[in-house]
């Protein structure tokens, strides 16, 4: 069964802190992606990677930054934290050249 | 002009009927489309994928594709309330690259109440 999971469902931190979200998936998928999703603005492509070390940016990166030292993890980083980066965080992966996306269950980050 | 449109809602309808969602897509090149279903408080899910014109059926789901009028719909026959959730529209584009390929375009989503 695909599962991709993530490190946190909430998370609490302060303005300027900088913030790992972790996320891993066991399908052994070539593309993984981070997206957030706020009220009204729908689910938003932050950064994706297509394989090991290797990134795309998104339509909003600025603000984040991601890593991907293993096929089957990928981190996005918030390097100073900010009250507009308070949202809902999720993870997705796929099979190269394939459709479906499955995602991870999200992160509610809130920045104070 | 946003690249996938959908219809916030709320839309109601009562268990039984047919519930109609409806979506349209701004770029010509789109060749994928893709229907996530989002409960409350949890993360999407794919229940329908079409890529020709016309409709595709799959239980008490159709996807319906329309490329020349760019709009892309999927109806539910026979709601139930456990059908009560967010439905969001997810569009391929062809990058013109591998990678960029590999991306989905979201709606905001219809939210779907299903009343009993």
């Amino acid at each position: 069964d695909v599962k991709v999971t993530q490190s946190s469902r909430y998370l609490v931190k302060r303005t300027g802190e900088k913030v790992f979200l972790e996320c891993v998936q066991d399908m052994d998928h070539e593309n993984m992606f981070w997206y957030r999703q706020d009220p009204g603005l729908g689910l938003r492509l932050i950064y994706f990677s297509y394989d090991v070390k290797m990134k795309e940016k998104g339509d909003i990166p600025e603000g984040y930054s991601v890593s991907r030292e293993k096929k089957e993890r990928f981190s996005l980083i918030l390097e100073s934290a900010s009250t507009n980066q308070t949202s809902m965080y999720l993870c997705a992966s796929s099979l190269s050249g394939a459709d479906t996306q499955y995602f991870g269950p999200g992160t509610r980050l809130t920045v104070l | 002009q946003k690249e996938v449109e959908q219809n916030s809602g709320p839309l109601s309808v009562p268990e039984g009927a047919i519930a109609s969602l409806n979506c349209t897509y701004s770029d010509r090149g789109s060749q994928s489309f893709f229907w996530y279903r989002q409960y409350s408080g949890k993360s999407p899910e794919l229940i329908m994928s079409i890529y020709s014109n016309g409709d595709k059926e799959d239980g008490r789901f159709t996807a319906q594709l329309n490329k020349a009028s760019q709009y892309v719909s999927l109806l539910i026959r026979d709601s139930q309330p456990s059908d009560s959730a967010t439905y969001l529209c997810a569009v391929k584009v062809w990058g013109g690259s591998n990678f960029g390929n590999e991306k989905l375009t979201f709606g905001t989503g219809t939210r779907l109440t299903i009343i009993p």
